[in-house]
C-alpha cells in the first residue's frame, strides 16, 4: 500500500506571495491533518479534515487554509506569505474513529517551505 | 489550554531500558494519549497509543496514570537506531465543539554504543 505523498517536497517563495500544497493520503484514509514543524515552534496543528469538512483547527491565522476532495486528498493554502511561514508542512492520514480518538496517523515526507 | 512538557535530551547506552516522560494537563477527556518517533528528514512515526493504564505493543510500552496528567514512553533494551526524537500527542479540548491536537516539545534520545 503506497503511502502518504506530498507535492512539492520543496518550495521557494517570496513574501507576500501564496502557496498551495497537496497531500494525498493513503488509500482508505478519509482524515488528513496538517502541522508545521520548525525549530523554534516544533511541531504545530494546523487543522484535520474529515469527508471534506474540516473537524478541528488549530490556533493559527486565518491566511492558513485547507480543503479536501470527495476523493480525501487535501490541499492546503498560505496565502500573504510572510518570512515566519518557512517551515516543513507535515500531512497525516489516518482510517478515523470517532472525533477525539486519533487512530494512527501515517505522516507524508513533507514540503519544505522557504519564504525570502 | 492543555500544554505539554518533555525532557528536551536524554543520553542512554545500548541494550538499556530508557522511559520518557511527557506532562501533559488539561487535556481533552475523551482523547487518546500518542507517541511518535522522529529521524531526521523524516515525518514522524507511530509507535503507540493509550487511554489510561498500560499498554504494550512489540516496540514499547505506555504507561498511563488514572489522572492523565503525564504518561510514559518505555523503550526496553534500546539500539543505536533507536536515537532520534520522541514527541508525546494529546488532544487538547476548548470546552468547544472542536478538538485540536498538540504535540509535546520533544525528547532528543542519544544511545550510545
Amino acid at each position: 500500500k503506497a503511502g502518504v505523498t506530498q507535492t512539492p517536497r520543496y518550495l521557494i517563495k517570496t513574501r507576500g506571495q501564496q502557496v498551495t500544497l497537496s497531500c494525498s493520503p493513503i488509500s482508505g484514509h478519509r482524515s488528513v491533518s496538517w502541522y508545521q514543524q520548525t525549530p523554534g515552534q516544533g511541531l504545530q496543528f494546523l487543522f484535520e479534515y474529515f469527508s471534506e469538512t474540516q473537524r478541528n483547527k488549530g490556533n493559527f491565522p486565518g491566511r492558513f487554509s485547507g480543503r479536501q476532495f470527495s476523493n480525501s486528498r487535501s490541499e492546503m493554502n498560505v496565502s500573504t506569505l510572510e518570512l515566519g511561514d518557512s517551515a516543513l508542512y507535515l500531512c497525516a492520514s489516518s482510517f478515523p474513529g470517532t472525533s477525539g480518538n486519533y487512530n494512527e496517523q501515517f505522516f507524508g515526507p513533507g514540503t519544505r517551505l522557504t519564504v525570502l | 489550554l492543555a500544554k505539554t512538557t518533555q525532557p528536551i535530551s536524554m543520553d542512554s547506552y545500548e541494550g538499556q531500558e530508557v522511559n520518557i516522560t511527557c506532562s501533559h494537563n488539561n487535556i481533552a477527556t475523551n482523547d487518546y494519549i500518542t507517541w511518535y518517533q522522529q529521524f531526521p528528514s523524516q515525518g514522524p512515526r507511530f509507535i503507540i497509543q493509550g487511554y489510561k493504564t498500560k499498554v504494550t505493543n512489540e516496540v514499547a510500552s505506555l504507561f498511563i496514570p488514572a489522572d492523565r496528567k503525564s504518561s510514559t514512553l518505555s523503550l526496553p533494551r534500546v539500539s543505536l537506531s533507536d536515537t532520534a526524537v520522541y514527541y508525546c500527542l494529546v488532544g487538547d479540548s476548548d470546552g468547544g465543539a472542536t478538538n485540536k491536537l498538540i504535540f509535546g516539545t520533544g525528547t532528543l534520545l542519544a544511545v550510545q554504543p
